[in-house]
């Protein structure tokens, strides 16, 4: 099974100011994927990152907001922008192994924005 | 539209019991279903998934699934449920070659001893 490490695992922040969330998975992937789980809700995509391109992002994200690199093909950080407490939510990481078409799931990050 | 729904938000049972997690969907094209467990702390685990064939699926904890096209449902199964099977399911859907999965809200299943 696949080993998926995001950090951190929680933060607090403040209004205004910016977290950058990392992902970090066991082996090359082609694709992965950023979720929002906002509290009491589904998981939204964000983006998908695919190495050596622009991140592809979903209806309502915008880069500005949430900045993604993929630098590898191991790697990938999310970058929460300009953070209000509406951005309080459970961010995850995913990657698909050509397995089928099945998601692995790090272990999100959960950030609470005063 | 696409759309997954999970009826019931919140599930109680005994140890022991059987277990029933209710999941329709609405997908125009023939979907690829799935369950995902969350359990405190950590991230979403695949149960099972469905993409063809045997409507009856078996994943992996003593789960089993069962696709119902005529009810457009995929409910989640367990005959004898255990104290470690407290978490939050997930239900999804999916089409071929697409990573969109669309989720449902979840149900939050609490086991009591």
């Amino acid at each position: 099974s696949a080993v998926i490490s995001q950090k951190p695992s929680r933060d607090i922040c403040q209004r205004g100011t910016s977290l950058t969330i990392q992902c970090q998975v066991d082996s090359q992937v082609t694709m992965m994927f950023w979720y929002r789980q906002q509290p009491g809700q589904s998981l939204t995509l964000i983006a998908t990152a695919n190495q050596g391109s622009e991140a592809t992002y979903e209806s309502g994200f915008v880069i500005d907001k949430f900045p993604i690199s993929r630098p590898n093909l191991t790697f990938s950080t999310l970058t929460v922008s300009n953070m209000s407490p509406e951005d309080s939510s459970i961010y995850l990481c995913s990657v698909d192994y050509g397995d089928n078409e099945k998601l692995f799931f790090g272990s999100g990050t959960q950030l609470s924005v005063l | 539209a696409q759309s997954v729904t999970q009826p019931d938000i919140h599930i109680t049972v005994s140890e022991g019991a059987s277990l029933e997690l209710r999941c329709n969907y609405s997908y125009g094209a023939t979907p690829y279903l799935f369950w995902y467990v969350q359990s405190p702390g950590q991230g979403l685990q695949l149960l099972l998934k469905y993409f063809s064939g045997d409507t009856l699926v078996q994943g992996i904890k003593g789960f089993e699934a069962e696709f119902k096209r005529s009810q457009s449902s995929f409910n989640l199964r367990k005959p004898s449920v255990h104290w470690s099977d407290a978490a939050e399911y997930f239900c999804a859907v999916g089409a071929s070659g697409t990573y969109k999965y669309i989720f449902g809200t979840g149900t939050r299943l609490k086991v009591l001893a």
